[in-house]
């Protein structure tokens, strides 16, 4: 079956970090490009970044609103990607999907609040 | 940054009857290669973000032929030729030719 599964949401003070996993089966996760896309309570899509495969070369991309604060990368060999996300805001609380834009996972909630 | 303007944002439709959705683009939408990459998806209440169609007017595998795309440069539409109860949700388009890639608001589809 082909699915992508996210992990690692939660609650988190502002300032702090929390770091986001995405377990890919079902398809060739090694030629995908992966994104990190993610909705706010009752608000729309907003893309948060994305990796290249490896032939693609590897690199990332951010939106404007996490570059410097959030860190995406892959693990190839165990199908699997990341999403490290430091000094984290209240306006980062969101629903954060890990997806290639053909498959799309379940979704994980991260709650910034104090 | 694109911005991409999605209308109406609210869409009462009748079952059986068809239903319309624009996507605008603030810049033409073709890749230096040549391929203009729009994309549209489906997201039912409390479900993920379903990709309906890819590269303006390519539905995806299992997606109803009752869903089509179309457009070129920096107008878009996504069409639905019979609306059915189980199409109630948002729909948002999505620019992938330009860096950040940049969604519409979205469109709400609600039966009559």
């Amino acid at each position: 079956e082909v699915q992508l599964v996210e992990s690692g949401g939660g609650l988190v003070k502002p300032g702090g970090s929390l770091r986001l996993s995405c377990a890919a089966s079902g398809f060739t996760f090694t030629t995908a490009w992966m994104s990190w896309v993610r909705q706010a309570p009752g608000k729309g899509l907003e893309w948060v970044g994305r990796i290249r495969s490896k032939s693609g070369g590897g690199t990332t991309e951010y939106a404007a609103p996490v570059k410097g604060r959030f860190t995406i990368s892959r693990d190839d060999a165990k199908n699997t990607l990341s999403l490290q996300m430091d000094s984290l805001k209240t306006e980062d609380t969101a629903v954060y999907y890990c997806t290639s834009m053909s498959i799309w996972g379940q979704g994980t909630l991260v709650t910034v609040s104090s | 940054d694109v911005v991409m303007t999605q209308s109406p944002l609210s869409l009462p439709v009748t079952l059986g009857q068809p239903a319309s959705i624009s996507c605008r683009s603030s810049q033409s939408l073709v890749h230096s290669d040549g391929v203009t990459y729009l994309n549209w998806f489906q997201q039912r209440p409390g479900q993920s973000p379903r990709r309906l169609i890819y590269k303006v007017s390519n539905r995806e595998s299992g997606v109803p032929d009752r869903f089509s795309g179309s457009g070129s440069g920096t107008d878009f539409t996504l069409k639905i030729s019979r609306v059915e109860a189980e199409d109630v949700g948002v729909y948002y388009c999505l620019q992938q030719t330009h860096r950040p890639l940049t969604f519409g608001g979205g469109t709400k589809v609600e039966i009559k």
